[in-house]
C-alpha cells in the first residue's frame, strides 16, 4: 500500500521557539495533504488541508499564523508551529491522499512536547 | 455533537475471544466508511474501506459490516491476538467534499 512518512517522530521544544513536522508521500503523488492534531483519548481534530501550490485551507479556530502549512511539491507538505507555548504539546498526524483515488494514508505521527 | 459516535469507549478481552465495536454515524451524504487500527503513539492504518453498496468486508481476522440504512457500522475480530490491542476508529467519508468525520474510538486491551 501507499506509504506516508513524517518526520520527525518525537520532538522536545522549549517554549517559544518553531518546530517543522514534515510529511511525505513516498511512493505516490499527493495533490492534497491533511494535518491533524489529536489530545490522548480523543479523535483526530482535523486543523488544515494542504493543497500542492495554493494556501491552505484551515478549521475554524486554528491560527494560520501559528501553524504554517505549505505544500511546494506532490510529495511534501510541512507544518510549522511557531513560538511554541506547552499547549501546542500534542500529537499531530498528516495524511495524504493521492490523486488517483480518495483513499487517506496517514504518516506515524509526531508527538511534540513543549517545555 | 460528534456526527460518528463509537461505543464501546474502551473493553478488556481475553486472548483468542471474539469481540464487536460499534459504529453509529450521521455525516450525510454518505461516501464511505472506514475503520482504522491505531497503535499507541502512531498513526492510524486502515483495515477496511465500504462503500454505500457493500454490506461486509473482511481483512484477516477483521470483519466490518455496514448498514446504510441504519447508518451504522460494527468490526467484529475474531480469534483475538495481544497484538490487536489497539485503539480502532471509524471514519466516515462525505461525498460531496470527501471531507473525513472521525469517532473517538473503541480502545481495545487483549489480556493474556
Amino acid at each position: 500500500g501507499a506509504v506516508v512518512s513524517q518526520h520527525p517522530s518525537r520532538v522536545i521544544c522549549k517554549s517559544g521557539t518553531s518546530v517543522k513536522i514534515e510529511c511525505r508521500s513516498l511512493d505516490f503523488q499527493a495533490t492534497t495533504m491533511f494535518w491533524y492534531r489529536q489530545f490522548p483519548k480523543q479523535s483526530l481534530m482535523l486543523m488544515a488541508t494542504s493543497n500542492e501550490g495554493s494556501k491552505a485551507t484551515y478549521e475554524q479556530g486554528v491560527e494560520k499564523d501559528k501553524f504554517l502549512i505549505n505544500h511546494a511539491s506532490l510529495t511534501l507538505s510541512t507544518l510549522t508551529v511557531t513560538s511554541a507555548h506547552p499547549e501546542d504539546s500534542s500529537f499531530y498526524i498528516c495524511s495524504a491522499t493521492p490523486t488517483w483515488n480518495t483513499e487517506a494514508f496517514f504518516g506515524q505521527g509526531t508527538r511534540l512536547t513543549v517545555v | 455533537k460528534n456526527q460518528v459516535e463509537q461505543s464501546p469507549q474502551s473493553l478488556i478481552i481475553l486472548e483468542g475471544k471474539n469481540c464487536t465495536l460499534q459504529c453509529n454515524y450521521t455525516v450525510s451524504p454518505f461516501s464511505n466508511l472506514r475503520w482504522y487500527k491505531q497503535d499507541t503513539g502512531r498513526g492510524p492504518v486502515s483495515l477496511t474501506i465500504m462503500t454505500f453498496s457493500e454490506n461486509t468486508k473482511s481483512n484477516g481476522r477483521y470483519t466490518a459490516t455496514l448498514d446504510a440504512d441504519t447508518k451504522q457500522s460494527s468490526l467484529h475480530i475474531t480469534a483475538s491476538q495481544l497484538s490487536d490491542s489497539a485503539s480502532y476508529i471509524c471514519v466516515v467519508s462525505r461525498s460531496n467534499d470527501y471531507k473525513l468525520s472521525f469517532g473517538a474510538g473503541t480502545t481495545v486491551t487483549v489480556r493474556a
